[in-house]
């Protein structure tokens, strides 16, 4: 039990399809993050949410749509996606203080959701 | 730019052999490093990590890791590897970004094969 609970484990869904990701943190932590894991790349981050503010959008396409209710949950809605989106999705969660501050909260990661687009 | 380099993509060891993976970053200051394994199916669990003190940090599973601040790396060992350490590492560097948080940028990591 890694404290970081990422639902569905697996998904298929064709590019007309609508669905969510879901992640749930036990941990206490305040920051949230998406990660996007594809074969041969570094991990993409994607999404930070802060104190349940997004402070992170690194250019992701807007069939991505995040939601983070509370520090607690955090959502990835997905809509119309390509093929290339297919991938290992990582959800994470950290400690994170005020801007300005130090940081030192390691990233407690999720064991992903494989989607596969069709 | 900011930037982590595993220059490794595949590292093969014989079990028992020791093991050392090495990760670089580029960054004008001292950036707080992770390394992080992720097994088959599996997210990514955090091996150690280097924020400040003794630029030898002892992590979990045997792992331990130095802080080279003259060669910006921070090369991960094990002096006897076990066949369950078979998976992909990640290095790990949080950097403060234009916006002001630390935010982790990751390698793209090694995948290690341990023969019997």
């Amino acid at each position: 039990e890694t404290g970081v609970t990422q639902t569905p484990r697996h998904l298929v869904m064709g590019m007309t399809n609508k669905k969510s990701l879901k992640c749930e943190q036990h941990l206490g932590h305040n920051a949230m993050y998406w990660y996007k894991q594809s074969a041969k790349k570094p991990l993409e981050l994607m999404f930070v949410y802060n104190f349940k503010e997004q402070t992170e959008n690194n250019s992701v396409p807007s069939r991505f749509s995040p939601e983070c209710p509370n520090s607690s949950h955090l959502f990835l809605h997905l809509h119309t996606l390509q093929p290339e989106d297919s991938a290992l999705y990582l959800c994470a969660s950290s400690q994170d203080l005020p801007r300005g501050l130090s940081y030192n909260s390691p990233l407690h990661f999720g064991n992903g959701t494989r989607l596969t687009v069709t | 730019a900011q930037s982590v380099t595993q220059p490794d993509i595949h590292i093969t060891v014989s079990e028992g052999a020791s093991l050392e993976l090495r990760c670089n970053y580029s960054y004008g200051a001292t950036p707080y490093l992770f390394w992080y394994v992720q097994s088959p199916g599996q997210g990514l669990q955090l091996l150690l990590k280097y924020f400040s003190g003794d630029t030898l940090v002892q992590g979990i599973k045997g792992f331990e890791a130095e802080f080279k601040r003259s060669q910006s790396s921070f090369n991960l060992r094990k002096p006897s590897v076990h066949w369950s350490d078979a998976a992909e590492y990640f290095c790990a560097v949080a950097m403060l970004d234009p916006g002001g948080s630390y935010i982790p940028t990751f390698g793209r990591g090694t995948s290690l094969i341990v023969h019997p």
